[in-house]
């Protein structure tokens, strides 16, 4: 079946430091792929996407690259900030639904 | 353009009551689909819909639960006779005319059974 998996939080980061959150998925064809972000008591934005193999999706200094051979789809950005704390959800579309995994706490400290 | 809207924000509801969520999507969009989310949890699939039509409903609960999508007026998830285990976040999206269209969520509403 299709599913995603993420890696577990919650993350711990000061500020300016690299981030990593890794997501793998289990798909038949190729599906869309996305990262969303909630804020506390807000609902989900939608981050980034990539439709393809190797398309990489970026916004707001966040990076994440479709990858085919390893069915990943890492989240990265370059130096975090506090504001970047909230939870982000890899996810998958297939057909009219999407799959979301369990989600990421990140807490950046200043 | 305002976004997806979804009302109320927070519903308290005592054990075998109803609770209505309503969702209004995004100007221009026809697709609304409804989600849930337990504490903790990602976002579960529950139901896609289109104008007065039901498209997949694989997700929803056998029992109690029920969404519409009238000609006029908001999406509507309906669920009867509430439990403690349906607190969660129900969030509603929407998108375009096609299923390649991006969907975008609104900010959920907050159930809390008591």
């Amino acid at each position: 079946g299709n599913s995603v998996t993420q890696m577990e939080g919650p993350v711990t980061l000061s500020e300016e430091a690299f981030l990593t959150i890794n997501c793998t998925y289990t798909a038949t064809g190729y599906p869309s792929l996305f990262w969303y972000v909630q804020y506390p008591g807000e609902g989900l934005q939608l981050l980034l996407k990539a439709t393809k193999a190797d398309d990489k999706g970026s916004n707001k200094g966040f990076e994440a690259t479709y990858r085919k051979e390893t069915t990943s789809f890492h989240l990265e950005k370059g130096s975090v900030q506090v504001s970047d704390s909230a939870v982000y959800f890899c996810a998958l579309r297939r057909d009219d639904k999407i799959i979301f995994g369990k989600g990421t706490r990140l807490h950046i400290l200043p | 353009n305002a976004g997806v809207m979804q009302n109320p924000r927070h519903l308290v509801r005592r054990r075998g009551q109803e609770a209505r969520l309503r969702c209004s999507p995004m100007k221009g969009h026809s697709h609304v689909y409804w989600y849930r989310q337990l504490p903790e949890e990602g976002l579960k699939f529950m139901v896609y819909l289109q104008k007065e039509n039901i498209i997949d409903e694989s997700g929803m609960p056998k029992e109690r639960f029920s969404a519409e999508f009238p000609k006029e007026g908001p999406s509507i998830l309906r669920i009867q006779q509430v439990v403690r285990g349906d607190s969660a976040a129900y969030f509603c999206a929407s998108s375009g005319n096609s299923l390649q269209e991006t969907q975008y969520f609104g900010p959920g509403t907050r159930l809390l059974v008591l």
